[in-house]
């Protein structure tokens, strides 16, 4: 069974911070995608990662693909509270739509 | 563009009853996978059709079932409800049967009692 597990569960932090969420697993993945999730919301695809050692910038936020392509990294810059929400890392082994999620960290941003 | 659409929204019911959640997909999307999210479990993939056929499934019991129809729309169905299933059921949707991006629903909140 594949496992992706986020660090830390639970972030609370103030407007302006940077902060970095890490996803680990012991399996390889094929590629990695991380989403938002509001509240009474799904989630939404931020960011896919394919290649190993691969960095992705949007606006904000940089996503890293660890070289073995077992973990990944988001690191938000002078975060906002439109960042808050549940951040959901997402591992596919292969068949794209069977996605394995991560354990989830809850980012509170305030003012 | 409408985006994923399930219904209803919020749902409760009783150990032992059966349940029905419906799932329209993304106009042109033919591919509708289903996910089960849990304070506990996290999100936990249940199974994926495309041109009505299931495709993929995960590890849950055979109480979970679901179907697509030819316009795509898609159905779950929980039979003998444990409390246990009480969770956001999720859907979502993409394209084709590849790696193309997942546009999920708002999911629809069953609370089993």
């Amino acid at each position: 069974t594949q496992l992706l597990e986020q660090s830390p569960q639970f972030l609370s932090i103030q407007e302006g911070e940077n902060l970095t969420v890490y996803c680990n697993s012991s399996s390889v993945f094929s590629s990695l995608q991380w989403y938002r999730q509001e509240p009474g919301e799904g989630p939404v695809l931020l960011v896919t990662v394919v290649t190993g050692g691969e960095v992705k910038k949007l606006k904000r936020l940089t996503f890293q693909f660890g070289d073995a392509r077992k973990d990944s990294s988001l690191h938000i810059t002078a975060a906002q509270p439109g960042d808050t929400g549940l951040y959901l890392c997402a591992g596919d082994a292969g068949t794209a739509s069977k996605l394995t999620f991560g354990t989830g960290t809850r980012l509170q941003v305030t003012l | 563009k409408a985006g994923v659409t399930q219904t209803p929204r919020y749902l409760i019911k009783t150990r032992g009853q059966q349940v029905t959640l419906s799932c329209s997909p993304i106009s042109g999307h033919r591919s509708v996978s289903w996910y089960q999210q849990t304070p506990g479990q996290g999100l936990q993939f249940l199974f994926e059709y495309f041109s009505e056929t299931q495709r993929n499934k995960g590890n849950f019991p055979g109480r979970f079932s679901g179907r697509q129809f030819s316009n795509s729309r898609s159905e779950m169905n929980v039979s003998t409800l444990e409390l246990g299933d009480s969770a956001l059921y999720l859907c979502a949707t993409r394209i084709g049967y590849g790696n193309e991006k997942l546009f999920f629903g708002s999911g629809t909140q069953l609370s089993v009692l």
